[in-house]
């Protein structure tokens, strides 16, 4: 079946550091890959989306590309914020299901 | 954006009571709804899903006579989670999708503590 897996946290870092949170995937189909937010006591934000090999998914200074040769799809942010602080989950649709299935999450605590 | 409305966002109760909880996607209309499940500094654990005027799907292992999930219309969907107990006791979380190819939106979830 699908599964995604993703780094252990929390990640700590320090204002303005680089971020990197790896995801791998493994997928019967040809699936559509998602970078999704949690703030504290929230519900899931979408952060952005690459639907096909080699697409970048961008937003709010996140990128993700899509990697079929690695089935990877790295977040990553040049300068992180406080206000970054949250727990990122990394998913994944296959193709021909409605269904997403979900990373264990990371926790990114950033502090100024 | 797209817009998904959860209610209430916590609730408490006594064991024993049904717990209902509401999904409304507020500016676009909710073909498909899905239920999770969140355990503390846990992944969300998809319960079932929901597609507008049928029954729901469960996955295996989720009661169906415990949560009850209803999605009369293309805004809204509830989940009842009947005879609370403690162990029942956990994040819900909620989202929408318009058509097949469109990404879910979530909920902002309900934190549901049974005493």
């Amino acid at each position: 079946g699908d599964s995604v897996t993703q780094m252990e946290g929390p990640v700590t870092l320090s204002e303005e550091a680089f971020l990197t949170i790896n995801c791998t995937y493994t997928a019967t189909g040809y699936p559509s890959l998602f970078w999704y937010v949690q703030y504290p006591g929230e519900g899931l934000q979408l952060l952005l989306k690459a639907t096909k090999a080699d697409d970048k998914g961008s937003n709010k200074g996140f990128e993700a590309t899509y990697r079929k040769e690695t089935t990877s799809f790295h977040l990553e942010k040049g300068s992180v914020q406080v206000s970054d602080s949250a727990v990122y989950f990394c998913a994944l649709r296959d193709s021909g299901y409605s269904t997403l299935t979900f990373g264990k999450g990371t926790m990114l605590l950033v502090s100024p | 954006g797209a817009v998904v409305s959860q209610h209430p966002s916590w609730v408490i109760c006594k064991s024993g009571t049904s717990v209902k909880i509401e999904c409304r996607s507020l500016d676009f209309q909710a073909t498909t709804m899905f239920w999770y499940r969140q355990f503390p500094k846990q992944s969300l654990m998809l319960m079932a899903t929901s597609n507008e005027g049928s029954k729901a799907t469960y996955e295996q292992g989720v009661e169906k006579d415990k949560f009850l999930i209803n999605h009369a219309s293309l805004t809204l969907s509830t989940l009842t989670v009947t005879s609370a107990h403690p162990e029942d006791s956990s994040f819900y979380i909620c989202s929408a999708r318009g058509q097949e190819n469109q990404p879910q939106h979530f909920g902002d979830g309900t934190r549901l503590s049974i005493l």
